[in-house]
């Protein structure tokens, strides 16, 4: 059972607007930059998110993170069918003197 | 082109001992922070330890403390994770990942390699 908590599963229709949430507490989010990852079926993990809110070059910016004390968010604008992926959140944690991991949102385009 | 490709993973017995690779090309490996994180079968993300670029500086997951030591030659390019007294509960893809920040902004990743722990 993760420390950072996600819903297990969200979903959406093309071009509608999804956001999906991670929470956790002031030793890791509350304390901590927020990174989100993007897992396409049967591929490694991609870096979407870093710093709350920054995105790597390459990501669209249909993708965009947001932080809030102990909580944070990823939103999707314009939903792709590509998008249908699982998201990941992750923080440094203080009081583990570790990374964690959230665990995971399922993406459905419908 | 960044490359991180990890090699070593396979079917071991419980209680047994396995070292993961992972080889690095396209970077400045020396100055990054490695991690490795691992993902159980249709499970999330776990993420087992770390080691910065100074090769002295370590961190690891509760669960893996004392059974996995991550280490790294930055002669060679190349990632490390020693896993001793493995657990049916180990079997899972690892995966090696590179962090500039040296905060955790994991970057790259490899494809993973596949560690089945059973009898």
């Amino acid at each position: 059972q993760s420390v950072v908590t996600q819903p297990p599963s969200a979903s959406g229709t093309p071009g509608q607007r999804v956001t999906i949430s991670c929470s956790g507490s002031s030793s890791n989010i509350g304390s901590n930059g927020v990174t989100w990852y993007q897992q396409l079926p049967g591929t490694a993990p991609k870096l979407l998110i870093y710093n709350n809110n920054q995105r790597p070059s390459g990501v669209p910016d249909r993708f965009s993170g947001s932080k809030s004390d102990t909580s944070a968010s990823l939103a999707i604008s314009g939903l792709q069918s590509e998008d249908e992926a699982d998201y990941y959140c992750a923080a440094w944690d203080g009081s583990l003197n570790g990374r964690v991991f959230g665990g995971g949102t399922k993406l459905t385009v419908l | 082109q960044v490359q991180l490709v990890e090699s070593g993973g396979g079917v071991v017995q419980p209680g047994r001992s396995l070292r993961l690779s992972c080889a690095v090309s396209g970077l400045n490996f020396r100055t990054y922070t490695m991690h490795w994180v691992r993902q159980a079968p249709g499970k999330g993300l776990e993420w087992v330890a770390a080691i910065m670029y100074d090769v002295n500086t370590k961190y690891y997951a509760d669960s893996m403390k004392g059974r996995f030591i991550i280490s790294r030659d930055n002669s060679k390019n190349t990632l490390y994770l020693q896993m001793d007294s493995l657990r049916a509960e180990d079997t899972a893809v690892y995966y090696c990942a590179a962090d500039s920040s040296g905060r955790g902004t994991l970057e790259y990743w490899g494809q993973g390699t596949l560690v089945t722990v059973s009898s």
